[in-house]
């Protein structure tokens, strides 16, 4: 069973560019999570997600951020006219249900902005 | 203010050596979370824990969460150089029928062990 994928692993962008992450949940999970982790602080929830839904978004940047888990597919965490202070590990974690909602992260995605 | 405050923020043992690491909050927490980060890469989930007084062990690492639901320590016995990393504990403080799965996480423990 393989664990939750995340594409890529590492990403460069410049200032202005658009960045898309993508996550695909455990098999089985239909819950998706993201988080943000900077330089020298702790994750912080961004949104969670199912399927064509977003649950909480309240950890999400009002602007340039957006992010949805389509019916088939990976879930997308986009950023766009990126900025220096984007650059941060993104993780995307996901679970089964809300029932039983052990939270497994993907190895994330390293985004720099130059 | 951090609403979940880790402690010690790093640790240095002697392999062989017991560890403790302690997670706290001042609200309670609904389901607590340990993981373990190696520098630069994905979190490993390691146990979770729900019920106030309960307590879990995988190998030699054992998780126990107080009665009042409030403090969860990771303790490790006779540690070993694979035990390297940053630990770090992430809590539900909502519960259910509010925003759960909504984590807010400590900043993390980062542990050496010298062979």
């Amino acid at each position: 069973n393989a664990g939750v994928m995340q594409n890529p692993r590492h990403l460069v962008r410049r200032r202005g560019q658009e960045a898309r992450l993508r996550c695909s949940p455990m098999k089985g999970h239909s819950h998706v999570y993201w988080y943000r982790q900077l330089p020298e602080e702790g994750l912080k929830f961004m949104v969670y997600l199912q399927k064509e839904n977003i649950i909480d978004e309240s950890g999400m940047p009002k602007e340039r951020f957006s992010a949805e888990f389509p019916k088939e597919g990976p879930s997308i965490l986009r950023i766009q006219q990126v900025v220096r202070g984007d650059s941060a590990a993104y993780f995307c974690a996901s679970s089964p249900s809300l029932l039983n909602y052990e939270q497994y992260f993907g190895p994330g995605t390293r985004l720099t902005v130059t | 203010s951090q609403e979940l405050e880790q402690s010690p923020q790093s640790l240095i043992v002697q392999e062989g050596k017991n560890l403790t690491i302690n997670c706290t909050s001042s609200k309670t927490l609904y389901g607590l979370y340990w993981y373990k980060q190696k520098y630069g890469e994905g979190l490993i989930f390691l146990m979770m824990l729900q019920k106030g007084g309960e307590e879990k062990s995988h190998e030699k690492i054992t998780a126990k969460l107080d009665e009042k639901k409030q403090q969860s320590s990771l303790h490790i016995t006779a540690s070993q150089p694979s035990h390297a990393g940053i630990y770090l504990c992430g809590a539900d403080i909502v519960g259910y029928g509010g925003s759960q799965g909504n984590l807010i996480f400590g900043k993390g423990t980062k542990l050496s062990v010298k062979p």
